[in-house]
């Protein structure tokens, strides 16, 4: 059974560029959540959505941050205009039901020139 | 007060002890409690769930929970340099909503 998928592994981008970060959950997994971590800092809590809802986005920056799960294909997070700040580890989580265990890709590595 | 606090270490024992790693948490109402194992540069893994007061155990690994104290622990047994890692207590937010609140984690050093 495949895991968490995310792509791209790494991705750099230049000041003012669009970053789109992929994100196909576990097979059979509704329940897709998105993590930033800052270097060396803990793991921070962006946003949650169901296939078409956008269910918590309390913890998205109120500009340029956006993610979507539609009915077909991946969820994105997608970040507008990035600045050097937004360089970090962004994770995407799933799990089956919102209350038992999320399980977490491998991360894409954004960074910003 | 953070909502999710663990002392960052890091923690050093000799291959073979006991480490136990703790936890506390500020939100009463949290009822899904989570550790995973931070590798650097990877990705978080599962280690345990637990949702009830009490110990829970896995191979050698024991999660501890008391709500009225606001506290999880991890006891891993036998300790492996390979379990050298950061550990990262997760406990669910307000309204459980599938939003998990991490503490900054504890790094954990197995000496041979």
């Amino acid at each position: 059974n495949a895991g968490v998928m995310q792509n791209p592994r790494h991705l750099v981008r230049r000041r003012g560029q669009e970053a789109r970060l992929r994100c196909s959950p576990v097979k059979g997994h509704s329940h897709v959540y998105w993590y930033r971590q800052l270097p060396e800092e803990g793991l921070k809590f962006m946003v949650y959505l169901q296939k078409e809802n956008i269910i918590d986005e309390s913890g998205m920056p109120k500009e340029r941050f956006s993610a979507e799960f539609p009915k077909e294909g991946p969820s994105i997070l997608r970040i507008q205009q990035v600045v050097r700040g937004d360089s970090a580890a962004y994770f995407c989580a799933s799990s089956r039901l919102v209350d038992q265990p999320q399980h977490f890709g491998d991360g894409t590595r954004l960074s910003i020139l | 007060q953070k909502e999710v606090e663990q002392n960052s270490g890091p923690l050093s024992v000799p291959e073979g002890a006991i480490a136990s790693l703790n936890c506390t948490y500020s939100d009463r109402g949290s009822q899904s409690f989570f550790w995973y194992r931070q590798y650097s540069g990877k990705s978080p893994e599962l280690i345990m769930s637990i949702y009830s007061n009490g110990d829970k155990e896995d191979g050698r690994f024991t999660a501890q929970l008391n709500k009225a104290s606001q506290y999880v622990s991890l006891l891993i047994r036998d300790s492996q340099p390979s379990d050298s890692a950061t550990y990262l207590c997760a406990v669910n937010g307000p309204g459980n909503t599938g939003k998990l609140i991490f503490g900054q984690g504890t790094t954990l050093q197995v000496k041979p």
